[in-house]
């Protein structure tokens, strides 16, 4: 158990629908992450937050959009999801800005499918 | 942008020693880490290689040549357990630490 929580686990869905994925990283972790992993493909760096601020964005879609809470907790929101949107999306944690011991922490995934 | 290859699929006699090679592009270059994933499951962290060199954890040992943009994975007295993906990722940006991952080795281990 890494200690990053991610809900909900599965969700089924409809195009044109829109949903969002809670994360809520290891405790005292500062930075959370989230990627995107397509069937038999490698993760897709979507966006990074550090302490309620964005911090590098990567192949993320306008369609989705990302934020960190005072809490620490950060949601994914996806709207007018295609069928190309389903995925197993991961958020991970690491307690810096910077690379420290270079190792993140992943929660066990949301797995989206779209219908 | 950032770019990183590694062989799709090794397939490796348990007990064996396997090496997955990763090359990779990219400006402002901090490190290299490789991450284990089960079919379906979390990634998890290997290890991670900022200097040239080999680095040993257990079994598993990480090398890094910054000049080759060049490192790999050295399993040792291969498990079945250790079928699974392996995924180098790389971290660069200017101040951001992107993490970018390849797409992954698919590691199968016979007996």
């Amino acid at each position: 158990d890494s200690g990053v929580t991610q809900t909900p686990k599965h969700l089924i869905t409809a195009t044109g629908q829109r949903v969002t994925l809670r994360c809520s990283p290891r405790s005292g972790d500062l930075s959370v992450y989230w990627y995107q992993q397509s069937l038999d493909q490698g993760l897709q760096f979507l966006i990074q937050y550090y302490n309620g601020e964005e911090r590098a964005k990567g192949n993320i879609l306008e369609r989705f959009s990302a934020q960190q809470f005072p809490d620490l907790h950060s949601e994914l929101n996806l709207s007018s999801l295609e069928l190309g949107d389903s995925a197993l999306y991961f958020c991970a944690s690491s307690p810096l800005n910077g690379i420290g011991t270079g190792e993140l922490f992943f929660g066990e995934g949301s797995r989206l499918t779209v219908l | 942008g950032q770019s990183l290859e590694q062989p799709s699929e090794v397939t490796a006699v348990e007990g064996a020693i396997v090496q997955i090679n990763c090359t990779y592009q990219t400006s402002g270059f901090y490190g290299l880490s490789w991450y284990q994933q089960h079919d379906g499951g979390a990634p998890t962290f290997l290890s991670y290689n900022a200097l040239d060199g080999l680095e040993e954890t257990g079994r598993f040992s990480s090398f890094l040549s910054r000049s080759d943009s060049y490192g790999y994975l050295l399993l040792q007295e291969l498990q079945m357990k250790d079928s699974a993906s392996y995924f180098c990722a790389i971290y660069s940006g200017a101040g951001s630490y992107q993490l970018t991952f390849g797409k992954g080795t698919k590691l199968s281990v016979i007996p």
